[in-house]
């Protein structure tokens, strides 16, 4: 069964870091491109960025809305992409959710939920 | 960046009756490759994002038959062919085939 679980979200001030991880199982990791989400309270969906696979040559494109400030990485030992965010803003509080592939998406996480506040 | 316009905004449906969700696009969104990645994504509430339908027509694994997706170069419609109680959420139609990927605004589907 594919899972995917996202962590490390939670409360920060703005300016501050925060790093995401999003474990995967129940599939070949190093297979697939790995997306990144976002939904900011009572807003719709934003895409945040993926990362490709090796083979694809494991480049990276961001939203414009977080390039120069977030950092998509992975690690295909463990199964993880990771979403390093920077220079956090009040207009990053969203969930944040990795998904599988970048073009059909099929499998998401539950999310987890980053608050930029003082 | 690619708009994607969704009508309704939101839709109101007894059980058992037919519901549409449109969405059209600023541009075509066919893919270098031909393929058009247009898909349809039901949001329930307290739940994260589910996949219904891909590139345009195709039912994802586990999706009920009701479902259906069609649609070429800038429309797309989403058809519920008999809305059930568990549809209640929000809709979306988003397009993977131009930077950056764009969501329609969603439409709310409630139970009359």
């Amino acid at each position: 069964e594919v899972q995917l679980v996202e962590s490390g979200g939670g409360l920060v001030e703005p300016g501050r870091s925060l790093r995401l991880s999003c474990t995967a199982s129940g599939f070949t990791f190093g297979d697939y491109s790995m997306t990144w989400f976002r939904q900011a309270p009572g807003k719709d969906l934003e895409w945040v960025g993926f990362i490709r696979n090796k083979i694809a040559g494991g480049t990276i494109d961001y939203a414009a809305s977080v390039k120069g400030r977030f950092t998509i990485s992975r690690d295909d030992s463990k199964s993880i992409v990771y979403l390093q965010m920077n220079s956090l803003k009040i207009e990053d509080t969203a969930v944040y959710y990795c998904t599988r592939d970048r073009i059909k998406m099929d499998y998401w996480g539950p999310g987890t939920l980053v608050t930029v506040s003082s | 960046d690619i708009v994607m316009t969704q009508t309704p905004g939101s839709s109101s449906v007894t059980v058992g009756q037919p519901a549409s969700i449109s969405c059209r696009s600023s541009q075509g969104l066919v893919h270098s490759d031909g393929n058009t990645y247009l898909n349809w994504l039901q949001l329930r509430p307290g739940q994260p994002p589910r996949l219904l339908i891909y590139k345009i027509s195709n039912r994802f694994s586990g999706v009920p038959d009701r479902f259906s997706g069609s649609g070429a170069g800038t429309d797309f419609t989403l058809k519920i062919s008999r809305v059930e109680a568990e549809d209640v959420g929000v809709y979306y139609c988003m397009q993977a085939t131009h930077f950056p990927l764009t969501f329609g605004g969603g439409t709310k589907v409630e139970i009359k």
